[in-house]
């Protein structure tokens, strides 16, 4: 719920503008990366993911940009609505296909747009 | 189609109780996960089962238990609750390895430990 947006990096953007959403991964040997969007009160919902063989990937208003060089990782979410409010965390592992039971996720960072 | 369900929703527990946390998922996912989340912090994993009969420890294990139940049912029990086990918990699923990872996450149970 409410708890989950607790002293995290806050991003606050006007209805219809983009968001760009950053995440700093810790280790170079990660090989996929995934996006998650939590909603108050839901459990987290998949986004968008990428695999570390290529640095950009689109889906529906979405774009994820890796830069394996810096080790980071964004989302961007054009034409923002009020529904994109949410808490976005990114994900990664060394174990692209395998049990996600070496997934480390980020803290998150929490979008809020303004009508 | 439910996807992932966990029951409850919200507990109330005295320190020193015992609880078992209910998931089941209707997606034929082989992999099954607990997580637990605290304010400010991303999802860290209590337990996981990669595929039915086996179960491994995650990264924040211990106070905790979990059975695989089924290929659909993947339980977590705490045994004696701690004030520091308050959280919200989320379990998850996803596809065996080989095929997409991503995962589907239930609704949460919201636990509190006084």
């Amino acid at each position: 719920g409410e708890s989950v947006g607790l002293h995290l990096p806050t991003l606050s953007v006007q209805e219809g503008d983009n968001s760009i959403i950053n995440c700093a991964y810790s280790n170079s040997a990660s090989d996929y990366f995934i996006w998650y969007k939590q909603e108050s009160g839901k459990g987290p919902q998949f986004i968008i993911d990428i695999r570390s063989n290529m640095d950009k990937r689109q889906g529906q208003r979405v774009t994820v940009l890796l830069n394996k060089t810096v080790k980071h990782l964004s989302l961007q979410i054009a034409a923002t609505q009020p529904g994109d409010s949410a808490v976005y965390f990114c994900a990664e592992t060394t174990n692209y296909g395998g049990s996600q039971g070496n997934l480390i996720f980020g803290k998150g960072t929490k979008l809020s747009v303004k009508p | 189609n439910a996807g992932v369900t966990q029951t409850p929703k919200f507990q109330v527990l005295k320190t020193g109780q015992s609880m078992t946390l209910q998931c089941a998922q209707d997606m034929n996912h082989n992999s099954m996960y607990w997580y637990r989340q605290d304010p400010g912090m991303g999802l860290r994993l209590i337990y996981y089962s990669a595929s039915e009969g086996t179960t491994d420890k995650g990264e924040v294990p211990n106070g905790y238990n979990v059975s695989r139940l089924n290929k659909r049912e993947f339980s977590l029990r705490l045994e004696s609750a701690a004030p520091s086990q308050t959280s919200v918990y989320f379990c998850a699923s996803s596809f065996s390895p080989g095929r997409n990872t991503e995962a589907f996450f239930g609704q949460g149970t919201r636990l509190t430990v006084v």
